[in-house]
């Protein structure tokens, strides 16, 4: 069974490009998590999915970033223009529904992005 | 509002040594905990959790943790740790809606 799939794995950008990330959750699950992590702030939360609807996406830092689900199968999480302080780890998670398997959130290998 | 403060950034310890990494949560509501570990280059995995009942939870890699809910805690602990064992660990809470709040993550780095 394939995992939860992230590309591209590294992109370095110059500052005002558009980046976007994808992410292929695991076939059957139906909640979706995009995630940031750098050194000083931790793990956060950006946005999630259930059932490809945006439910909560209070973690997103601006209106330069942007995250769709068009399907149960992809997602892209957008950044346009990028900045410098947007170098990070993106990672994406999936998960079964919350009734059958509490907390247990499944992560790709995260994308990480650099700004110059 | 959910939180989890883990206690500690870093610990050094001795190949074979015991470990204990701390993790303190905030929960107005009922309460699940989660330990994940990320080794480098790698994305997060569940190592174990506390949804109900036994306060002990065993997880994988010989790991386990123990809930205290009069001191709102939940340690991770292993009696002999590996060089293998060298990853950041993160303890999180339930929030709402099926949402992960984690901590500020414990880098566990063992010598040999």
């Amino acid at each position: 069974d394939a995992g939860v799939i992230q590309s591209p794995r590294h992109e370095v950008t110059e500052m005002g490009q558009e980046v976007t990330l994808r992410c292929k959750p695991i076939s059957g699950h139906n909640s979706l998590f995009w995630y940031r992590q750098t050194m000083m702030r931790g793990l956060e939360l950006l946005i999630y999915f259930n059932n490809n609807v945006p439910i909560d996406d209070s973690g997103m830092p601006e209106d330069r970033f942007s995250a769709k689900m068009p399907n149960a199968s992809f997602s892209t999480l957008k950044i346009q223009p990028s900045e410098p302080r947007d170098s990070a780890v993106y990672f994406c998670a999936s998960s079964l529904p919350y009734r059958l398997n509490p907390g247990e959130l499944f992560f790709g290998e995260g994308s990480r992005l650099t700004v110059l | 509002a959910q939180s989890v403060t883990q206690l500690d950034s870093q610990v050094p310890v001795f190949e074979e040594a015991p470990v204990e990494l701390r993790c303190n949560y905030s929960s107005s509501v009922s309460v699940y905990l989660f330990w994940y570990v990320q080794y480098p280059n790698q994305g997060l995995q569940l190592l174990l959790k506390y949804l109900s009942g036994s306060t002990l939870v065993k997880g994988i890699n010989g790991f386990e943790a123990e809930f205290n809910k009069s001191q709102t805690s939940f340690h991770l602990r292993k009696p002999s740790v590996h060089i293998s064992d060298t990853a950041e660990y993160f303890c999180a809470v339930n929030g709402q809606g099926g949402k992960l709040i984690f901590g500020q993550g414990t880098e566990l780095s063992v010598k040999p």
